[in-house]
């Protein structure tokens, strides 16, 4: 099992750019959460989704959307980025909401200049 | 937010003990969780409580009061790599009862443990 896989690694973006950032997981999870962490600011939930075809919004969702068309794949888009959007976002899974461990993925290191 | 506080900065011999203190404030209380990370790399698992008490696992063990708001977690017999930031998270049922697996971080602890 490959668990919790990112793409890209790394990005650089300039202000206004669009990109969307890949979270797939190959262990059946039915819960899926995008995260962003910023120095000092600790992990701030983005977006969750809690089956395939539901989304939902987290403590910081604006300049943000996301999709959940099958149950392994969680996409992260950012239309028009902005400088501060720059930040290490952390993809996670859990099977069920009472399951007590996330599983995360490695991160995306993204920079907006 | 949830209020989760925990110290910025810890330091710690090699082969010493360290406690990370965590205290939170929240309503719905659903457990609190401990994760590592390693620098450049992604959170990981140590440890969960939901009841009062102590759980201890290997070198490591974590503590709850709910009544305080309170949690710690210890490492023993310190070692090289276990210099890292360590996550304390809250998990609260919304006003449906219902947690939706969300996991509530404090701002981290990071731990530097010396020769």
């Amino acid at each position: 099992n490959a668990g919790v896989t990112q793409t890209p690694k790394f990005r650089v973006l300039k202000t206004g750019q669009s990109m969307t950032l890949l979270c797939a997981q190959d262990m059946n999870h039915e819960y899926m959460y995008w995260y962003r962490q910023d120095p000092g600011m600790g992990l701030r939930l983005i977006h969750y989704s809690v089956g395939e075809g539901t989304t939902a919004k987290g403590e910081v969702p604006d300049g943000y959307n996301v999709s959940r068309l099958k149950k392994q794949n969680f996409l992260l888009g950012l239309e028009s980025a902005a400088p501060s959007q720059t930040s290490v976002y952390f993809c996670a899974s859990t099977f069920s909401e009472w399951h007590n461990e996330q599983f995360f993925g490695p991160g995306t290191r993204l920079t907006v200049l | 937010g949830q209020n989760i506080d925990q110290p910025t900065e810890m330091t710690a011999t090699e082969g010493a003990i360290v406690q990370i203190n965590c205290t939170y404030q929240t309503s719905g209380f659903n457990g609190l969780f401990w994760y590592q990370q390693h620098a450049g790399e992604a959170p990981t698992f140590l440890s969960y409580n939901v009841l009062d008490g102590l759980e201890e696992k290997g070198r490591f063990s974590s503590f709850l009061s709910r009544s305080k708001g309170y949690s710690y977690l210890l490492l023993k017999e310190l070692q090289m790599k276990d210099s890292a930031s360590y996550l304390c998270a809250v998990r609260r049922l919304s006003d449906r009862g219902s947690t939706l697996g969300r996991l509530y971080f404090g701002r981290g602890t990071q731990l530097t443990v010396w020769p």
